[in-house]
């Protein structure tokens, strides 16, 4: 089956700078890569995702890049601010697994004012 | 606006009861999963289904069962709980290829 590999496990970066999250994936037939933002006590919730018919999605100050012939994604967050601070999961899934996604272990992200 | 609503915030039950949680959606959505959040292990799918009466095992399906009568409703069973399964669960719905919209989870104590 499907495993996703996401790194670092733990993120600290002063508000301003950015922050990169990457996720590996092992099977080549996963066409669809969302991430997740969990705040504390909170449920995770859709922040951006990618198809894998494209290498490059912007939305303001996140942005998700593809990479299918190294089988890797990431998530990049520019100008980071405190509200930022969360857990985000990647996840990986395509379309004939009954609706399944694999999900990465988290990255922990704080942005320290 | 997706609405996944799971029954009970939080949860406290005893070793060897059986254990229901509930969730319902109100989007119409094909696919629902049950899964489980403990610090440092991410989100592990414990099981989901793809239709009404359907189900699939999920990576840790051990000492849970599910069911789902109705396309709304997919509901968790811990069969005899024990303690290690305490734990936060988050309830999801997706249909086709979008991304998934999970619940406010519940979070279960076995004493």
């Amino acid at each position: 089956g499907e495993n996703v590999e996401q790194h670092p496990s733990t993120l600290s970066v002063q508000e301003g700078d950015s922050a990169v999250i990457k996720c590996t994936y092992s099977d080549s037939a996963s066409n669809y890569f969302p991430w997740y933002k969990q705040e504390l006590g909170k449920r995770p919730q859709l922040i951006i995702d990618i198809r894998s018919n494209v290498g490059e999605k912007k939305d303001q100050r996140i942005a998700v890049t593809l990479n299918k012939t190294a089988k890797h994604f990431s998530l990049h967050i520019t100008e980071t601010q405190p509200e930022d601070s969360a857990v985000y999961f990647c996840a990986a899934s395509w379309n004939t697994n009954a609706g399944k996604s694999t999900f990465g272990d988290g990255t922990t992200l704080t942005v320290k004012p | 606006d997706v609405k996944v609503t799971q029954s009970s915030r939080y949860l406290v039950k005893r070793t060897g009861e059986k254990v229901f949680l509930e969730c319902v959606q109100d989007m119409d959505h094909e696919n629902m999963f049950w899964y489980r959040q403990d610090p440092g292990l991410g989100l592990r799918l414990i099981y989901f289904s793809y239709d009404v009466k359907m189900k699939e095992k999920g990576d840790i399906p051990e000492g849970y069962s599910v069911s789902r009568e109705k396309k709304e409703r997919f509901s968790l069973i811990l069969e005899s709980a024990s303690t290690n399964q305490t734990s936060m669960y988050l309830c999801a719905t997706r249909q086709y290829n979008q991304p998934q919209h999970f619940g406010d989870g519940t979070r279960l104590s076995i004493l």
